[in-house]
Parts: structure tokens; sequence; C-alpha cells
């Protein structure tokens, strides 16, 4: 069985902090992908990274960043200095034989002026 | 432009009432799938499509029937739609397997049914 766990419920910062969302995972297999998909108020999801199994390497795109630990099965996301428009619900999703994404149930992330 | 085109985008129905959610994708993708979004159950998929003609169940595909005649196209039908399947229902298409590239996800419908 593969489990996707966010422990973080919801989350709140003011504008400028640092945050980080939690993501860890559960699977047998050798060989997975993992994502992060964001859902603005609006409704829509939105991907922003989709990592294999293969590649620890962790990714920094603008103010996001990504940290792939295999070691403690976790794949952590952090916002640097955020802002208002980062408000959003943030899903962690795992996919090992391919056929669904298996989804977290996601941190609310507030970011207040 | 690259999309995933769902329709309607909001239904309000009642009980019993067969109804058909479509879903169309403009890239050629093979693989094509339907989830459904509850409050603090996350994204739970109800059926996937392969390639025309190949469909098979998710984690939730009771109430549920889908249908891939066109590479295009699958639409999600509830025959008999109940109150609990009120819910965010997304469609989503890729190249690949789920896990082999992006997957594209249509802006979703918000289905209530009385």
């Amino acid at each position: 069985a593969q489990k996707v766990t966010q422990a973080q419920t919801e989350i709140s910062v003011v504008e400028k902090e640092d945050v980080t969302l939690d993501c860890v995972y559960e699977t047998r297999d050798t060989t997975y992908y993992l994502f992060w998909y964001k859902q603005p108020p609006s409704g829509e999801l939105v991907f922003l990274i989709r990592r294999n199994s293969f590649d620890e390497q962790n990714e920094i795109s603008g103010r996001y960043s990504w940290n792939f630990q295999k070691s403690t099965s976790s794949f952590n996301f952090t916002i640097t200095a955020s802002q208002v428009v980062d408000s959003a619900v943030y899903f962690c999703a795992l996919v090992n034989s391919g056929y669904a994404l298996n989804f977290g149930k996601g941190t609310s992330l507030l970011v207040t002026p | 432009e690259a999309q995933v085109t769902q329709n309607p985008r909001y239904l309000i129905t009642v009980t019993g009432k067969k109804l058909t959610v479509t879903c169309s994708q403009n890239m050629n993708h093979e693989y094509m799938s339907w989830y459904r979004q509850d409050p603090g159950l996350g994204l739970r998929q109800i059926y996937y499509s392969m390639n025309v003609e190949v469909t098979d169940k998710g984690d939730v595909p009771e109430g549920y029937k889908v249908s891939r005649k066109e590479k295009r196209n699958f639409p999600l039908i509830l025959e008999s739609p109940s109150p609990n399947q009120t819910s965010l229902y997304f469609c989503a298409s890729s190249k690949g397997l789920a896990g082999e590239g992006e997957q594209f996800f249509g802006p979703g419908t918000r289905l209530t049914v009385l």
C-alpha cells in the first residue's frame, strides 16, 4: 500500500516569512514519482514539480524549493519570502504503479499582509 | 492552447436524475482519469483509461461509469446520482502513465446532488 501524509492541515504566516510544507510518503516500490500541486482559491490544480525516486537532488525554482530525502521518506516544500498570492491549498502526491496519483489531504496555507 | 476542458463547471441536480460530465483534451494524450475532491479527504481517483476502449476502476468507482470511445474524450456518467456524490470533480490527462510526466487537470466540475 502507498500513502501520503501531510500532517499540517493549516498554516498561517505573515508575508515575507519562510514556510515549509511537510510531506511524508510510504511505498514499497523502488521506482516511484512524487509531485506537488497548488490549488488556489479559484479551484484549479496547478502542477509545481515532479521528482522520480532516483533523483534526490534538491530543486529550487525562484522562491520555491523542494527537499527530497529518501532516508526519511519525505519530500518537503519550502516557500521563501512568502507572498499573499501563495495562499492556497498545496497537495503532495505519489505515483508508483502509474495508474493514479495518490494525494495527501493537503495543507491550506494562508499568507496575510 | 493545450488544455483539458470539462463541462459543465457547476451543476445542481436531484437524486436519481442521470447526468454526464464531459471531459476533453487536445494534447493527444493516451492516459486520462477522473478524481473527486472532498473536504478532509483530498483527491481520490474514480476511474482511469490507458487508451481508447481501455478503462479501469480507481479507488472509488461505485456509482460511476465512464467510456473512452475517442482518444480525446472521457465522459463521467452518474446513472443515478445520490447526495454522497456531491463533490468537486477533476478530469486529468497525461501523455504516458501517471508518473511519467505532468498530469494536466481540467478546471473542475462542482456537483451538488439534492
